[in-house]
């Protein structure tokens, strides 16, 4: 099991450029989560698909920010136009079920715009 | 408004005592709770689950208790080693799964 996997690792970009994250979930995972990490404001949840259906994306912080999940095993977030303020670590986490289930978390995508 | 604290940033604990590490929350009634250790420059790792009608759970040197009355838990690592060293983060499920802000732990030989 190769577990979460996001890429890229590290992004840096320049302010008013798209980004892209990339997710692949644990193969027979249902749910998807995808959070985003700051000093400032800890480990936030910012959307979230139940079989491949956003269910909650109300902590998107506004629409600069969209993600897709076109299958069970692909997913992306993307920032449109990006701004300093998006700089943090983007979390990807999928689990068996929303309920239960723990999530396991790929290793992040760190994201400077400068 | 909905919280979760946890009441430390951050703790020095020496080897071999036991940590114990807090997590309160108000205007949540979750379904249980979750805890996770991070270490630097990646994901958050599961450790433990206890449901709302469990007082208390363990696995291996690790222990967790929930009050839904004090709308508390508590996370103790026993025996505790340079190893055990990390972030441990508590996660509320109620509609969704909420994060508290995560206490440093360090454990120092």
């Amino acid at each position: 099991d190769a577990g979460v996997i996001q890429s890229p690792r590290h992004e840096v970009t320049e302010m008013g450029q798209e980004v892209t994250l990339r997710c692949k979930p644990i193969s027979g995972h249902n749910s998807l989560f995808w959070y985003r990490q700051t000093m400032m404001r800890g480990l936030e949840l910012l959307i979230y698909f139940n079989n491949n259906v956003p269910i909650d994306d109300s902590g998107m912080p506004e629409d600069r920010f969209s993600a897709k999940m076109p299958n069970a095993s692909f997913s992306t977030l993307k920032i449109q136009p990006s701004e300093p303020r998006d700089s943090a670590v983007y979390f990807c986490a999928s689990s068996l079920a929303q309920g239960e289930s723990p999530l396991h978390f790929g290793n992040g995508t760190r994201l400077t715009v400068t | 408004s909905q919280k979760i604290e946890q009441n430390s940033e951050a703790l020095n604990i020496q080897e071999g005592k036991t940590a114990t590490l807090t997590c309160n929350y108000t205007n949540y009634s979750p379904a249980y709770l979750q805890w996770y250790r991070q270490d630097p420059g990646r994901g958050p790792v599961f450790l433990l689950l206890i449901r709302e009608n469990e007082k208390e759970k363990r696995k291996e040197r690790l222990k967790v208790t929930f009050d839904t009355t004090l709308k508390q838990s508590l996370f103790h690592i026993t025996a505790s080693q340079p190893a055990d060293s990390a972030t441990y983060l508590c996660a509320l499920t109620a509609s969704k799964i909420i994060f508290g802000s995560g206490t440093r732990l360090s454990i120092r030989p």
